[in-house]
């Protein structure tokens, strides 16, 4: 199994849903983080959260919420997408508890398609 | 603000050449940088990391090197082979936390 698992691997949907993407992980590590990328823009932190009691906006978090439900659970939303989000979102977790090294650890992304 | 560039956006290679990819970055009061690889449509695997008190870090045909005082980071690759395609992005940390800052890739192509 995956160290970070992000589901769905890929969705369509229409403007004005709700929707959300789901990420949890096995690292046993405590800070998660949501990007998303674009072609020539390049990855983009959205939100992001060092345990369960802290959540931090990224650069670009409007229009999207976030909710760490335990601390291997990290739910990204769009509350109501619309078609420019249409993106590849991925979702990381650092932050390893013996070497204090924060090398993140990526899923493989959900890709959103607004229409 | 962190600004991180990646020169070039795009290299093509034949197989069994060295090269290098470069990183640079605006603010110089990083603590660390990485190195990260990404194959199409997936996720990034992280290749290296080099601390701020470190010049240079190794795996394998990679050597990475950091150079805080002029803001810049190479990505040596020895011996390229075609399996080395991917694109390859650095990043350091946005301001004293821990999310990154990510540049926006070298897409790389060795061909046989």
């Amino acid at each position: 199994d995956a160290d970070v698992t992000q589901t769905p691997r890929n969705r369509i949907t229409k403007t004005g849903k709700r929707i959300m993407l789901e990420c949890s992980q096995t690292k046993g590590h405590d800070r998660m983080y949501w990007y998303r990328q674009d072609p020539g823009l390049g990855l983009r932190l959205i939100y992001y959260s060092f345990d369960v009691k802290d959540i931090n906006k990224g650069e670009i978090s409007d229009g999207y919420s976030v909710s760490r439900q335990a601390q291997a659970k990290f739910s990204l939303s769009l509350e109501s997408a619309i078609p420019n989000q249409t993106a590849l979102y991925f979702c990381a977790t650092g932050g390893d508890r013996v070497s204090g090294a924060n090398v993140l650890t990526f899923g493989a992304g959900s890709r959103l398609t607004v229409l | 603000k962190q600004e991180v560039t990646q020169i070039p956006a795009a290299l093509s290679v034949p197989e069994g050449e060295n090269l290098v990819l470069n990183c640079s970055f605006t603010d110089s009061a990083i603590y660390n940088l990485q190195w990260f690889r990404q194959d199409p449509g997936k996720g990034l695997t992280s290749l290296l990391l080099i601390q701020s008190s470190q010049r240079e870090q190794t795996s394998g045909r990679l050597n990475a090197s950091l150079d805080k005082s002029s803001g810049r980071s190479t990505l040596y690759i020895a011996a390229s082979q075609p399996g080395d395609s991917a694109t390859y992005l650095c990043a350091v940390p946005r301001g004293s936390g821990y999310a990154l800052n990510f540049g926006k890739g070298t897409s790389l192509l060795v061909t046989p």
